[in-house]
């Protein structure tokens, strides 16, 4: 049972252009959202995070929106660039279990010049 | 930032061996850390809860006799994979909760097995 959803394995987009990384839930106990980026043989790399009381966080470059009634957040990356080449993995925290996260399957991201 | 250093790095080992993969927070108290394993091109799966001080919690279908996790201290946790075969070959990450962070987790550097 796939709790989290990434159903883009790969996205390619010309840099300067907007990056879109869709990401799909079902567990409406999940409270916490985060986009981790991540390449082959490293551990994963904390981009952004958003709470499930808010429906927008931006952090230069990245924004998440989250929207809860249609359980899908998604990741905005603008302008893109070719070294945000990557995975890029969401994964969400159930509340009150210990904080373990549910990872998505993960979209692979190419940015070309 | 907070670090959580993953040794080893890359692991080759003979079946019927055991390993052993540690994860040591540097900067930070990690009372909780999470070990997961990623086969290719697939999600990091949550194997394993680990409380310092007590029992490692097993996500279902984990089997804790085969994966022994230890959490004796409040900066090192291992995972020892016990007589291990080749479809144990994968890749295992490592993650410390750290409290009072808008990131919450850090990761490990993960450990490639390779069970020939």
């Amino acid at each position: 049972d796939q709790q989290v959803k990434q159903n883009s394995p790969s996205l390619s987009v010309q840099e300067g252009r907007i990056s879109i990384l869709n990401c799909d839930y079902t567990n409406s106990m999940f409270d916490y959202f985060l986009w981790y980026k991540k390449y082959p043989a490293e551990g994963p790399t904390f981009l952004i995070s958003i709470s499930s009381i808010k429906d927008k966080n931006e952090d230069g470059r990245f924004t998440v929106f989250l929207n809860k009634s249609a359980k899908h957040l998604s990741l905005h990356i603008v302008p893109s660039q070719p070294g945000d080449s990557a995975v890029y993995f969401c994964a969400a925290s159930p509340y009150n279990q210990g904080g373990k996260l549910i990872f998505g399957q993960g979209t692979e991201l190419s940015v070309k010049p | 930032g907070a670090v959580v250093s993953q040794h080893p790095s890359r692991v080759i080992c003979k079946s019927g061996t055991s390993v052993k993969i540690e994860c040591r927070s540097l900067d930070f108290q990690a009372t909780t850390m999470f070990w997961y394993r990623q086969f290719p091109k697939q999600s990091l799966m949550l194997m394993a809860t680990s409380n310092e001080g007590s029992k490692a919690t097993y996500e279902q279908g984990v089997e804790k006799d085969k994966f022994l996790i230890n959490h004796a201290s409040l900066t090192l946790s291992t995972l020892t994979v016990t007589s291990a075969h080749p479809e144990d070959s994968s890749f295992y990450i490592c993650s410390g909760y750290v409290v009072g962070t808008n990131y919450g987790y850090t990761f490990g550097s993960g450990t490639r097995l390779t069970v020939v």
